[in-house]
């Protein structure tokens, strides 16, 4: 397997765009996180799912953030509009249905609004 | 709620000294417990989990952590570090029974000098 595959790697928009970041997820696994990595809060999670299903949105910044998973294989996470401080790198992750289950990333979408 | 707090934010050591990141982390029922690395420009890689059994785990590369459920800790030691280990690490903690929510730390940035 090639792992969690993030789409882009890189993205630079202008203030007010609307931002999409892709996630495909390991074949097999259950659970899929969103997290946001900043120098200033750190790694948080934004949103998680388990087989399709979001389970925890609570992390989700505001209503300019939306998170999809239409199938198995397949995730978006959607900042409409974006705005400077939304600059980070987001990175998807995921796991089997085990509590126990580590979490595999992927290399992460450097974010940056202008 | 289940949380985890990384002690040190940045913990800068000489090449072939020791060292020991610290975790701790809260929780109301069993846990699960991980340590990854972060290399620059790229994504988290998972370096030991804690599931059961021992107390002690050990990775690949000169890595333990220990498991002390008095102390609610989950600390990361290695011996002698090199300048290869120069990264950033992150604690997380998956508890039984919370839908698979994976929580991180803050991180400890490691920084091996010569």
């Amino acid at each position: 397997d090639a792992g969690v595959i993030q789409s882009p790697r890189h993205e630079v928009t202008e203030m007010g765009q609307e931002v999409t970041l892709r996630c495909k997820p390991i074949s097999g696994h259950d659970y899929l996180f969103w997290y946001r990595q900043t120098m200033m809060r750190g790694l948080e999670l934004l949103i998680y799912f388990n087989n399709n299903v979001p389970i925890d949105d609570s992390g989700m910044p505001e209503d300019r953030f939306s998170a999809k998973m239409p199938n198995a294989s397949f995730s978006t996470l959607k900042i409409q509009p974006s705005e400077p401080r939304d600059s980070a790198v987001y990175f998807c992750a995921s796991s089997f249905s085990r509590d126990s289950a580590e979490a595999f990333f992927g290399q992460g979408t450097r974010l940056t609004v202008v | 709620a289940q949380s985890v707090t990384q002690l040190d934010s940045q913990v800068p050591v000489f090449e072939e000294a020791p060292v020991e990141l610290r975790c701790n982390y809260s929780s109301s029922v069993s846990v699960y417990l991980f340590w990854y690395v972060q290399y620059p420009n790229q994504g988290l890689q998972l370096l030991l989990k804690y599931l059961s059994g021992s107390t002690l785990v050990e990775s690949i590369n000169g890595f333990e952590a220990e498991f002390n459920k008095s102390q609610t800790s989950f600390h990361l030691r290695k011996p002698s570090v090199h300048i290869s280990d120069t990264a950033e690490y992150f604690c997380a903690v998956r508890s039984n029974n919370q839908g698979g929510k994976l929580i991180f730390g803050q991180g400890t940035e490691l920084s091996v000098k010569p």
